[in-house]
């Protein structure tokens, strides 16, 4: 199993351009997410999915789309970027809560000029 | 509001001293409380959680209601211990982890 992987590893976008960040399980999980990690701030959390086809925000939602057609695929989207967007970005996943086990990605580093 | 609270963004110890990583949190309710660890080049990964009550690596965390803490302790620290620690709090409307700042524990030899 490839566990979680999320493409790409790094990232260069300026002002007002607009991004996908592909994340995607072999595990079979229902429960996925994504968080941003800002130094001092830890690990916040972006949007959530319990299952293909239901998606929900978390705590700092503003400027990402995310969707879930499948189980094992959930991109993030950057509608039009902005530099305080500038963060590692993760992906998550487990079996069905978050209470389970989480999996992470190896990560995405984002810098926004 | 459920908050975790992380008290030191840094500390650093000598190998073979106790280390304790502090947390404190704000929950009503009985709470899911976990430490995760991210080791250098690696991915943040589970280390314990509280309700198994079990330990890894050499590492307990006790909850202790009454003082609303989940402290991360190891007796006898080593130099491969050195990597970021975040508690984190199963909480919110939806159910979804809840982490604190991190500390960064630095282990010198």
């Amino acid at each position: 199993n490839a566990g979680v992987t999320q493409t790409p590893k790094f990232q260069v976008l300026k002002t007002g351009q607009s991004m996908t960040l592909q994340c995607a399980q072999d595990m079979n999980h229902e429960y996925m997410s994504w968080y941003r990690q800002d130094p001092g701030m830890g690990l916040r959390l972006i949007h959530y999915s319990v299952g293909a086809g239901i998606t929900d925000q978390g705590e700092v939602p503003n400027g990402y789309n995310v969707s879930r057609s499948t189980t094992e695929d959930f991109p993030l989207r950057l509608l039009s970027a902005a530099p305080s967007q500038t963060s590692v970005y993760f992906c998550a996943s487990s079996g069905r809560l978050a209470t389970d086990t989480q999996y992470f990605g190896p990560g995405t580093r984002l810098t926004v000029l | 509001a459920q908050r975790v609270t992380q008290p030191e963004k840094l500390l650093s110890v000598f190998k073979g001293a106790p280390v304790e990583l502090k947390c404190n949190y704000s929950y009503s309710g009985s709470p899911e409380l976990f430490w995760y660890v991210q080791y250098s080049r690696q991915r943040l990964q589970l280390l314990l959680r509280h309700i198994s009550r079990e330990s890894i690596k050499g590492f307990t965390a006790d909850l202790n209601k009454g003082e609303t803490s989940f402290h991360l302790k190891k007796p006898f620290a080593q130099e491969e211990d050195s990597a970021m620690y975040y508690c984190a709090l199963v909480g919110g409307s939806q159910g979804n982890l809840i982490f604190g700042k991190g500390t960064k524990l630095s282990v010198k030899p």
